[in-house]
Protein backbone atom coordinates (compact mmCIF):
# COMPACT_ATOMS: atom_id res chain seq x y z
CA UNK A 1 0.00 0.00 0.00
CA UNK A 2 1.24 3.15 -0.61
CA UNK A 3 2.14 5.93 2.22
CA UNK A 4 2.84 9.52 2.62
CA UNK A 5 4.77 10.66 5.42
CA UNK A 6 5.30 14.26 6.89
CA UNK A 7 7.37 14.55 9.40
CA UNK A 8 7.44 18.00 10.46
CA UNK A 9 3.95 18.01 12.33
CA UNK A 10 4.50 22.47 12.55
CA UNK A 11 7.30 25.01 11.19
CA UNK A 12 7.35 28.32 11.12
CA UNK A 13 8.93 31.03 9.71
CA UNK A 14 9.37 34.75 9.11
CA UNK A 15 7.42 36.79 7.02
CA UNK A 16 9.57 37.20 3.89
CA UNK A 17 11.57 33.96 4.31
CA UNK A 18 11.97 30.63 2.56
CA UNK A 19 10.84 27.40 4.37
CA UNK A 20 10.65 24.02 2.85
CA UNK A 21 8.31 21.34 4.13
CA UNK A 22 9.54 17.52 3.88
CA UNK A 23 7.72 14.66 2.60
CA UNK A 24 8.67 10.69 1.72
CA UNK A 25 6.45 8.41 0.12
CA UNK A 26 6.50 4.87 -0.42
CA UNK A 27 5.26 3.27 -3.35
CA UNK A 28 5.83 0.29 -6.15
CA UNK A 29 4.25 2.08 -8.89
CA UNK A 30 6.51 4.30 -11.60
CA UNK A 31 3.78 6.39 -13.04
CA UNK A 32 1.54 8.63 -10.34
CA UNK A 33 1.17 11.88 -8.70
CA UNK A 34 2.57 13.52 -6.49
CA UNK A 35 0.62 17.19 -4.76
CA UNK A 36 0.84 19.99 -1.80
CA UNK A 37 -2.93 20.80 -0.95
CA UNK A 38 -3.29 23.71 1.60
CA UNK A 39 -6.06 24.03 4.47
CA UNK A 40 -6.35 27.57 5.83
CA UNK A 41 -7.87 27.41 8.62
CA UNK A 42 -11.44 28.35 6.89
CA UNK A 43 -10.88 24.82 6.24
CA UNK A 44 -11.55 24.54 2.66
CA UNK A 45 -8.57 22.67 0.47
CA UNK A 46 -6.97 24.28 -2.43
CA UNK A 47 -4.41 22.48 -4.60
CA UNK A 48 -1.34 24.36 -4.44
CA UNK A 49 1.09 22.43 -6.63
CA UNK A 50 1.20 19.02 -9.14
CA UNK A 51 3.95 17.10 -10.19
CA UNK A 52 3.62 14.20 -12.21
CA UNK A 53 6.18 11.20 -11.56
CA UNK A 54 7.37 11.18 -15.16
CA UNK A 55 8.57 14.45 -15.22
CA UNK A 56 11.90 15.02 -14.44
CA UNK A 57 11.18 18.42 -14.25
CA UNK A 58 10.37 20.26 -10.56
CA UNK A 59 7.59 21.86 -10.63
CA UNK A 60 6.89 25.40 -9.96
CA UNK A 61 3.82 27.92 -9.54
CA UNK A 62 4.97 31.63 -8.60
CA UNK A 63 6.61 31.62 -5.03
CA UNK A 64 5.95 27.79 -4.43
CA UNK A 65 8.06 24.74 -5.56
CA UNK A 66 9.10 21.40 -5.27
CA UNK A 67 12.18 19.63 -4.82
CA UNK A 68 11.06 15.79 -6.19
CA UNK A 69 13.74 13.40 -6.12
CA UNK A 70 12.01 9.98 -7.37
CA UNK A 71 14.49 7.68 -6.18
CA UNK A 72 14.33 8.74 -3.00
CA UNK A 73 10.79 9.18 -3.43
CA UNK A 74 11.02 13.00 -1.75
CA UNK A 75 9.16 15.77 -2.34
CA UNK A 76 9.63 18.67 -0.76
CA UNK A 77 8.16 21.93 -0.55
CA UNK A 78 9.43 25.46 -0.98
CA UNK A 79 7.93 28.77 -0.44
CA UNK A 80 9.78 31.63 -1.18
CA UNK A 81 9.32 34.81 0.39
CA UNK A 82 6.46 33.86 2.92
CA UNK A 83 3.54 36.00 3.10
CA UNK A 84 0.81 35.62 6.19
CA UNK A 85 -1.52 34.28 4.05
CA UNK A 86 0.44 31.04 3.74
CA UNK A 87 -0.75 30.03 7.30
CA UNK A 88 -1.71 27.00 6.86
CA UNK A 89 -1.93 22.96 7.21
CA UNK A 90 0.03 21.97 4.42
CA UNK A 91 -0.33 17.96 2.78
CA UNK A 92 1.51 16.43 0.84
CA UNK A 93 -0.70 13.72 -1.13
CA UNK A 94 0.01 10.96 -3.66
CA UNK A 95 -2.03 9.02 -6.38
CA UNK A 96 -2.12 6.66 -9.02
CA UNK A 97 -2.38 7.71 -12.53
CA UNK A 98 -5.67 5.82 -12.73
CA UNK A 99 -7.38 6.94 -9.76
CA UNK A 100 -6.45 10.29 -9.54
CA UNK A 101 -9.23 10.95 -7.33
CA UNK A 102 -8.18 8.55 -4.51
CA UNK A 103 -5.23 10.65 -2.96
CA UNK A 104 -3.38 9.11 -0.25
CA UNK A 105 -2.52 12.24 2.64
CA UNK A 106 0.46 13.01 4.94
CA UNK A 107 -0.56 14.02 8.07
CA UNK A 108 0.24 17.39 7.64
CA UNK A 109 2.10 20.31 8.47
CA UNK A 110 1.20 23.02 10.27
CA UNK A 111 3.21 26.48 8.75
CA UNK A 112 3.07 29.45 10.85
CA UNK A 113 4.26 33.08 9.77
CA UNK A 114 5.96 35.33 11.99
CA UNK A 115 5.22 38.83 11.48
CA UNK B 1 -18.20 29.69 -10.84
CA UNK B 2 -19.75 28.70 -7.74
CA UNK B 3 -17.58 26.12 -5.83
CA UNK B 4 -18.11 22.96 -3.82
CA UNK B 5 -20.94 23.24 -1.91
CA UNK B 6 -21.54 20.50 1.13
CA UNK B 7 -24.69 20.54 3.80
CA UNK B 8 -24.74 20.86 6.46
CA UNK B 9 -21.80 22.56 8.00
CA UNK B 10 -22.27 21.09 11.77
CA UNK B 11 -24.72 18.58 12.75
CA UNK B 12 -24.78 16.51 16.35
CA UNK B 13 -25.86 13.09 16.55
CA UNK B 14 -25.83 10.10 19.04
CA UNK B 15 -24.45 6.60 18.51
CA UNK B 16 -26.66 4.63 16.85
CA UNK B 17 -27.99 7.40 15.12
CA UNK B 18 -27.65 7.83 11.14
CA UNK B 19 -26.67 10.98 9.03
CA UNK B 20 -26.95 12.01 5.40
CA UNK B 21 -24.66 14.70 4.14
CA UNK B 22 -24.97 16.37 0.67
CA UNK B 23 -22.36 17.76 -1.67
CA UNK B 24 -23.08 19.49 -4.71
CA UNK B 25 -19.82 19.70 -7.14
CA UNK B 26 -18.85 22.59 -9.44
CA UNK B 27 -21.07 23.03 -12.12
CA UNK B 28 -19.19 20.24 -14.92
CA UNK B 29 -17.33 18.74 -13.06
CA UNK B 30 -18.69 15.01 -12.84
CA UNK B 31 -16.54 12.90 -10.23
CA UNK B 32 -17.50 13.88 -6.60
CA UNK B 33 -15.19 11.87 -3.81
CA UNK B 34 -15.36 11.80 -0.14
CA UNK B 35 -12.85 12.37 2.62
CA UNK B 36 -12.85 11.63 5.98
CA UNK B 37 -10.52 14.06 8.51
CA UNK B 38 -10.34 13.20 12.11
CA UNK B 39 -7.11 14.16 14.14
CA UNK B 40 -5.78 10.95 14.96
CA UNK B 41 -6.32 9.01 11.93
CA UNK B 42 -5.75 12.31 9.13
CA UNK B 43 -7.24 12.78 6.31
CA UNK B 44 -8.40 9.07 4.56
CA UNK B 45 -10.17 7.80 1.21
CA UNK B 46 -13.94 7.02 1.49
CA UNK B 47 -15.31 6.72 -2.12
CA UNK B 48 -15.43 8.45 -5.23
CA UNK B 49 -18.45 8.97 -7.66
CA UNK B 50 -18.77 9.49 -11.39
CA UNK B 51 -21.82 9.19 -13.63
CA UNK B 52 -23.81 7.56 -11.00
CA UNK B 53 -21.38 4.81 -10.19
CA UNK B 54 -19.34 4.14 -7.27
CA UNK B 55 -15.54 3.83 -9.35
CA UNK B 56 -13.26 3.65 -6.32
CA UNK B 57 -13.68 2.75 -2.80
CA UNK B 58 -11.41 3.03 1.17
CA UNK B 59 -10.94 0.56 3.73
CA UNK B 60 -13.95 1.81 5.50
CA UNK B 61 -17.20 -0.51 6.65
CA UNK B 62 -20.16 -1.09 5.26
CA UNK B 63 -21.79 1.40 7.24
CA UNK B 64 -20.58 4.04 4.93
CA UNK B 65 -22.32 4.33 1.81
CA UNK B 66 -22.68 7.00 -0.63
CA UNK B 67 -24.45 7.57 -3.99
CA UNK B 68 -24.60 9.94 -6.84
CA UNK B 69 -27.45 11.53 -8.82
CA UNK B 70 -27.62 12.14 -12.33
CA UNK B 71 -27.26 16.25 -11.37
CA UNK B 72 -23.31 14.81 -10.37
CA UNK B 73 -24.59 16.07 -6.93
CA UNK B 74 -24.09 13.34 -4.32
CA UNK B 75 -24.90 12.31 -1.08
CA UNK B 76 -22.78 9.81 1.90
CA UNK B 77 -25.05 8.11 4.55
CA UNK B 78 -23.54 6.71 7.83
CA UNK B 79 -25.45 4.21 9.65
CA UNK B 80 -25.40 2.78 13.77
CA UNK B 81 -22.97 5.79 14.24
CA UNK B 82 -20.06 5.17 16.40
CA UNK B 83 -18.36 7.77 18.56
CA UNK B 84 -15.37 7.23 16.05
CA UNK B 85 -17.14 8.63 12.99
CA UNK B 86 -16.93 12.27 14.50
CA UNK B 87 -14.69 13.91 12.20
CA UNK B 88 -14.69 16.65 9.32
CA UNK B 89 -15.99 15.23 6.06
CA UNK B 90 -15.18 16.62 2.78
CA UNK B 91 -16.19 16.17 -0.59
CA UNK B 92 -14.39 17.13 -3.42
CA UNK B 93 -15.06 17.36 -7.05
CA UNK B 94 -13.30 17.31 -10.60
CA UNK B 95 -13.41 17.46 -14.03
CA UNK B 96 -11.81 13.58 -14.30
CA UNK B 97 -10.62 14.00 -17.51
CA UNK B 98 -7.19 12.73 -18.69
CA UNK B 99 -4.37 15.25 -18.03
CA UNK B 100 -6.11 16.83 -14.56
CA UNK B 101 -5.32 13.63 -12.24
CA UNK B 102 -5.88 14.93 -8.87
CA UNK B 103 -6.70 18.56 -8.92
CA UNK B 104 -9.66 18.07 -6.45
CA UNK B 105 -11.93 21.28 -5.48
CA UNK B 106 -12.66 20.70 -2.03
CA UNK B 107 -15.65 21.49 0.01
CA UNK B 108 -15.57 23.62 3.08
CA UNK B 109 -16.71 20.03 4.79
CA UNK B 110 -19.46 18.90 6.92
CA UNK B 111 -18.10 18.68 10.98
CA UNK B 112 -20.30 16.07 12.37
CA UNK B 113 -20.12 14.84 16.15
CA UNK B 114 -21.42 12.14 17.24
CA UNK B 115 -22.58 11.89 21.27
Amino acid sequence: AQTVTQSQPEMSVQEAETVTLSCTYDTSESDYYLFWYKQPPSRQMILVIRQEAYKQQNATENRFSVNFQKAAKSFSLKISDSQLGDAAMYFCAYSLLGGAQKLVFGQGTRLTINP
Amino acid sequence: KAGVTQTPRYLIKTRGQQVTLSCSPISGHRSVSWYQQTPGQGLQFLFEYFSETQRNKGNFPGRFSGRQFSNSRSEMNVSTLELGDSALYLCASSMRTSGTGGELFFGEGSRLTVL
